[in-house]
């Protein structure tokens, strides 16, 4: 099983330029939470997609915005990219359910903006 | 007051030692409580998940959550050099697939 996979393993942009990261959840998971994680700081949540569809949002800008694919596979897009969007990204996936369903979380794509 | 508070350490020991991590939280709606591990250039792993108060043990951790003083411990018995990472405690409101709010990490050096 190959867990959750996430690319690119880093990425260097400037300011003003747009992003776009990928993930590919667990085998068998079908819900896919991307977070961010800056520097010396803990990952926040940044939305959520099941279904194909933005479940949840954090208190992130409309800059921020996803897709899911009928596969599971998801997107993070950022456009106008700010110094501070330098962060360790994380997707975790999950199964859907009403009980408690551990999120397995990948190993990330760092971006640097400069 | 950010809703999870966690001393970012760093935390040295030496191998042997018993570690103790903790957290404190505002929220006291929440009802699950995490704690992942780590480590450098990785994404996080889940160790340990409890509901609601109470102690949970698995191996050589022990995770304690006290939801009337919003507190909660991670405790790591005869701890080893492979256990330096960072720790992160992790709550949610609900079960399912409700987002995890984390603490800022307790960074952990066991030293051989």
């Amino acid at each position: 099983d190959a867990g959750v996979t996430q690319s690119p393993t880093h990425l260097i942009k400037t300011r003003g330029q747009q992003v776009t990261l990928r993930c590919s959840p667990k085998s068998g998971h079908d819900t896919v939470s991307w977070y961010q994680q800056a520097l010396g700081q803990g990952p926040q949540f940044i939305f959520q997609y099941y279904e194909e569809e933005e479940r949840q949002r954090g208190n992130f800008p409309d800059r921020f915005s996803g897709h899911q694919f009928p596969n599971y596979s998801s997107e993070l897009n950022v456009n106008a990219l700010l110094l501070g969007d330098s962060a360790l990204y994380l997707c975790a996936s999950s199964l859907p359910g009403l009980t408690y369903n551990e999120q397995f979380f990948g190993p990330g794509t760092r971006l640097t903006v400069l | 007051q950010k809703e999870v508070e966690q001393d970012p350490g760093p935390l040295s020991v030496p191998e042997g030692a018993i570690v103790s991590l903790n957290c404190t939280y505002s929220n006291s709606a929440f009802q699950y409580f995490m704690w992942y591990r780590q480590y450098s250039r990785k994404g996080p792993e889940l160790l340990m998940y409890t509901y609601s108060s109470g102690n949970k043990e698995d191996g050589r951790f022990t995770a304690q959550v006290d939801k009337s003083s919003k507190y909660i411990s991670l405790f790591i018995r005869d701890s080893q050099p492979s256990d330096s990472a960072t720790y992160l405690c992790a709550m949610s409101f609900n079960s399912g697939n409700t987002p995890l709010v984390f603490g800022k990490g307790t960074r952990l050096s066991v030293i051989a």
